[in-house]
């Protein structure tokens, strides 16, 4: 248990449902983080927010849309995904952008 | 654009072996050094790391890693394995700023 949490664990949708998912950490960091695992490949960055202002958006399609209503939560909204984005989404934060990103256990996510 | 390069996809080796595990990146600056492990079915976790100091670096669970600055290097060893430590191991480099770049990967198979 690292402290940063994510729901659901496991998601299947269609290309046109829309869905969400959500990131909390209870470590009081000031940063968190989206990243894409996709097999055989390095993790990608997508987002990262501080002070829940988003600082980089990593070419990230618009279908994918994050949240950051507070420090503790993070929330990436997806609609009109296409199965190329199936994948696992981890979540992270750090208490600053110099200190250690510690991660949640993801979210695997198949698109249909 | 910075990259990480692990030099192996997957190894293979039998309890008590020893392990070493390749890792280059390009950037030219100054670089903060991390190596994550992910056990099956766990979510990332950090091994160590190194910001400064003493090049040679221990972690958790008997690992350390070795910087090599003129080499651009980050090899991380383990004396003696035991089967607990199957898993996937990521090398992970960030400059002065929030990117944290990682590797490919590489399975760890111990065999008992």
């Amino acid at each position: 248990e690292t402290g940063v949490t994510q729901t659901p664990r496991h998601l299947v949708m269609g290309m046109t449902n829309k869905k969400s998912l959500k990131c909390e950490q209870h470590l009081g960091h000031n940063a968190m983080y989206w990243y894409k695992q996709s097999a055989k490949k390095p993790l990608e960055l997508m987002f990262v927010y501080s002070l829940e202002e988003r600082v980089e958006n990593n070419s990230v399609p618009s279908r994918f849309s994050p949240e950051c209503p507070n420090s503790s939560h993070l929330f990436l909204h997806l609609h009109t995904l296409q199965p190329e984005d199936s994948a696992l989404y981890l979540c992270a934060s750090s208490q600053d952008f110099v200190a250690q990103q510690f991660f949640g256990p993801g979210t695997r996510l198949t698109v249909l | 654009a910075q990259s990480v390069s692990q030099h192996n996809h997957h190894v293979i080796l039998s309890e008590a072996a020893s392990l070493e595990l390749g890792c280059n990146y390009s950037y030219g600056g100054t670089v903060n050094l991390f190596w994550y492990v992910q056990y099956p079915g766990q979510h990332l976790q950090l091994l160590l790391k190194y910001f400064s100091g003493d090049p040679l670096v221990k972690g958790i669970k008997g690992f350390e890693a070795e910087f090599i600055k003129s080499k651009f290097s980050f090899n991380l060893r383990k004396p003696s394995v035991q089967w607990s430590d199957t898993a996937e191991y990521f090398c992970a480099v960030k400059p002065n700023d929030y990117k944290l770049s990682f590797g490919a990967g590489t399975t760890v198979t111990v065999r008992a």
